[in-house]
């Protein structure tokens, strides 16, 4: 059974970026879409990208509204996803998760980690 | 982008009472649609996806209908473990987009 396990910093100044790392364990790295949502207090969730990787190759992929601020990176060698959102506001104040998708639908996510709470305060 | 919406907001039911929940797209999102278990701070889980398909593991008592741009979340009878808020999702457009979920909450 796959597992997913976010971590970084709980708060982030305004302005600065943030950066999160989603290790997983349990199961292999390659072959999937490994995606991050977020959840802002009392809001839905948000899909903010992916990155996918197999046999050596693979692409991200980001919303069009976070595009200009945000990258998914992979290291393969320590089965971890890492993502980075820059120039951040009290907007992206939210619970970042990561998640694994479902067979070969990449925005199907069913394997998620705990998430981790980021708050954007100085 | 798709613009997911739930109803209703909070859902009121007593134990082994039947609950339906909606979800509508802003257009038609073919079968496309998932659903999503959250309990307070724990993260989403996949109840549903293809609009009718369970996911691995989850009840019978859980079922799911619709196509197009009008879907529908049941619970036959509700068991303690099923109060918790319930997400909607379409992943037939890009970006996939989510609703703003449903409370099912103890009567």
């Amino acid at each position: 059974q796959v597992q997913l396990q976010e971590s970084g910093p709980g708060l982030v100044k305004p302005s600065e970026t943030l950066s999160l790392t989603c290790t997983v364990s349990g199961g292999s790295i390659s072959s999937y879409y490994w995606n991050w949502v977020r959840q802002p207090p009392g809001k839905e969730l948000e899909w903010i990208g992916y990155i996918y990787y197999s046999g050596g190759s693979g692409g991200t992929d980001y919303n069009p509204s976070l595009k200009s601020r945000v990258s998914i990176s992979i290291d393969t060698s320590n089965n971890q996803i890492s993502l980075k959102l820059s120039s951040v506001t009290a907007a992206d104040g939210a619970v970042y998760y990561c998640a694994r998708n479902l067979g070969v639908l990449p925005f199907l996510f069913d394997s998620w980690g705990q998430g981790a709470l980021v708050t954007v305060s100085s | 982008e798709i613009v997911m919406t739930q109803s209703p907001v909070t859902l009121s039911v007593s134990p082994g009472e039947g609950a339906t929940l909606s979800c509508r797209a802003s257009q038609s999102v073919s079968s496309n649609l998932a659903w999503y278990q959250q309990k307070p701070g724990q993260a989403p889980r996949l109840l549903m996806y293809g609009a009718s398909t369970r996911a691995s593991g989850i009840p019978s008592r859980f079922s799911g209908s619709g196509s197009g741009a009008e879907f529908s979340l049941s619970i036959s009878s509700l068991q303690s473990e099923d109060f918790a808020v319930y997400h909607c999702q379409q992943y037939n457009h890009w970006p996939p987009t989510f609703g703003q979920g449903t409370k099912v909450d103890i009567k």
